[in-house]
């Protein structure tokens, strides 16, 4: 079956500008978890949304946002881009929530924001 | 916070050699332990979970609860474990991760 399919693969946006980025999950699966990958920071959580309810909230500024649709896929949307965005940003999906549901990762989205 | 820690950001072996890829987490609760893996140009998956106490491409990882780590380990390093592999925890709610800084594993023939 298809995986975690992220578009678009890469993204080239000025300061100040917005952007919003997408995420189809695995058919079945209802969770989709968000994370941002820095050289500097590493792999750090966004948010995690199940059933279209955002469930788990990184230490992130609210120019960070997401949403899940009813077919549970998933957008996130970074309002007034900084130069620190620049990013791969990663999303995740499984199928239920909590446990040791495993988490199937999309090739991610590589934000350069100049 | 929760936390997790890799203190090697690059572990370098020989092929054939056994190899010890180091994870500390921070004690709250009963923590679900996972190592992912990353090759080159390929996307991030799920190598092992603690709860599973399973063996996959010859690496095993135990939990040790009183000095908080979950060590990944090969005793036989092949030239297609080079990869980057990191180890994340998740909270009891939810699926969020929180993964360490990660370790470059290279092993030379």
């Amino acid at each position: 079956k298809a995986g975690v399919t992220q578009t678009p693969r890469y993204l080239i946006k000025t300061r100040g500008q917005q952007v919003t980025l997408s995420c189809s999950p695995i058919s079945g699966h209802r969770s989709v978890s968000w994370y941002q990958q820095t050289p500097g920071q590493g792999l750090q959580f966004l948010f995690e949304y199940f059933s279209e309810t955002q469930r788990n909230k990184g230490n992130f500024p609210g120019r960070f946002s997401g949403r899940q649709f009813s077919n549970s896929r998933s957008e996130m949307n970074v309002s007034t881009l900084e130069l620190g965005d620049s990013a791969l940003y990663l999303c995740a999906s499984s199928v239920g929530t909590g446990g040791s549901a495993e988490a199937f990762f999309g090739q991610g989205t590589r934000l350069t924001v100049v | 916070a929760q936390r997790v820690t890799q203190p090697e950001k690059l572990l370098s072996v020989f092929k054939g050699a056994p190899v010890e890829l180091k994870c500390n987490y921070s004690y709250s609760g009963s923590p679900e332990l996972f190592w992912y893996v990353q090759y080159s140009r390929q996307r991030l998956q799920l190598l092992l979970r603690h709860i599973s106490r399973e063996s996959i491409k010859g690496f095993t990882a135990d939990l040790n609860k009183g000095e908080t780590s979950f060590h990944l380990k090969k005793p036989f390093a092949q030239e297609e474990d080079s990869a980057m592999y990191y180890c994340a925890r998740k909270n009891n709610a939810g699926n969020m991760l929180t993964f360490g800084g990660g370790t470059r594993l290279m092993v030379k023939p």
